[in-house]
C-alpha cells in the first residue's frame, strides 16, 4: 500500500497568514492526489484534484502543486472559515490512502 | 443538487453485523463509482471500499477484507455496506462518497457505527 505522510500535523496561524501543508507519498503517484477540507460534524469537502486542479466554487486562495512523491497545499491568505483539518489522498492505486491530516488552528 | 444520505448506523456488539445504506440523488447514480470512507473517534479519514458503476468490480482496505461487502442497487440509487464480524476498532463515522478518476467529489454527512458490548 502507498503511505501518505503529511506535515505538519497541526499549525497555528492568524487570519491573513500564508499556510503551507506538505504531503509525501511512499512511492511515485504521478499527479493522482487530492486535497480535502474537513470540519467537525460536516461532510469532507474536495478542494483540489489531480494535484493542482481547483474544484468549482473553491476560493482561489487555495492552490495545490507537486507531482511524483511530493505535494503541497497552500492557503495564500487564511480566512476565518478555513480553520479545519486538511487531508491529502492518493488516487494512484487501490487501496486509496489518506494522509493523517493537518489541523489548522487559530493562533 | 448532488445529495448523499447515509443510514443504518447504530450500536452493535462485537462479532455482530450491520448494513449501512447510502441514498443518492441529484446525479446519474449508475454512471459513477462509489466509495465508503470512515473516521474513528479522534482519528483521521480512512478509505474502506469502492465499487464500480455497474457493481461488477470492488476493492477493500485490508482491515475490512473478508468481513465487509460493498454493493449497490442502481435501480434504487442506493449504495450498501454489509459489515460482519464487527470489532471495537470498526467504531467510526462511515461516509459514502462519489468517486471520479482522482478523488471523491461529493460526500454524505456520515452515520455512526459503535461496536461495544
Amino acid at each position: 500500500d502507498i503511505q501518505m505522510t503529511q506535515s505538519p500535523s497541526s499549525v497555528s496561524a492568524s487570519v491573513g497568514d500564508r499556510v503551507t501543508i506538505t504531503c509525501r507519498a511512499s512511492q511515485g503517484i504521478s499527479y493522482w492526489l487530492a486535497w480535502y477540507q474537513h470540519k467537525p460534524g460536516k461532510a469532507p469537502k474536495l478542494l483540489i484534484s489531480a494535484a493542482s486542479k481547483l474544484q468549482s466554487g473553491v476560493p482561489s486562495r487555495f492552490s495545490g502543486s507537486g507531482s511524483g512523491t511530493d505535494f503541497t497545499l497552500t492557503i495564500s491568505s487564511l480566512q476565518p472559515e478555513d480553520f479545519a483539518t486538511y487531508y491529502c489522498q492518493q488516487a494512484n492505486s487501490f487501496p486509496w490512502t489518506f494522509g493523517q491530516g493537518t489541523k489548522v488552528e487559530i493562533k | 443538487e448532488v445529495e448523499l444520505v447515509e443510514s443504518g448506523g447504530g450500536l452493535v456488539q462485537p462479532g455482530g453485523s450491520l448494513r449501512l445504506s447510502c441514498a443518492a440523488s441529484g446525479f446519474t447514480y449508475s454512471s459513477y463509482w462509489m466509495h465508503w470512507v470512515r473516521q474513528a473517534p479522534g482519528k483521521g479519514l480512512v478509505w474502506v471500499s469502492r465499487i464500480n458503476s455497474d457493481g461488477t468490480s470492488t476493492s477493500y482496505a485490508d482491515s475490512v477484507k473478508g468481513r465487509f461487502t460493498i454493493s449497490r442497487g442502481n435501480a434504487k440509487n442506493t449504495l450498501y455496506l454489509q459489515m460482519s464480524s464487527l470489532r471495537a476498532e470498526d467504531t467510526a463515522v462511515y461516509y459514502c462518497a462519489r468517486g471520479f478518476t482522482s478523488g471523491l467529489d461529493y460526500w454524505g454527512r456520515g452515520t455512526l457505527v459503535t461496536v461495544s458490548s
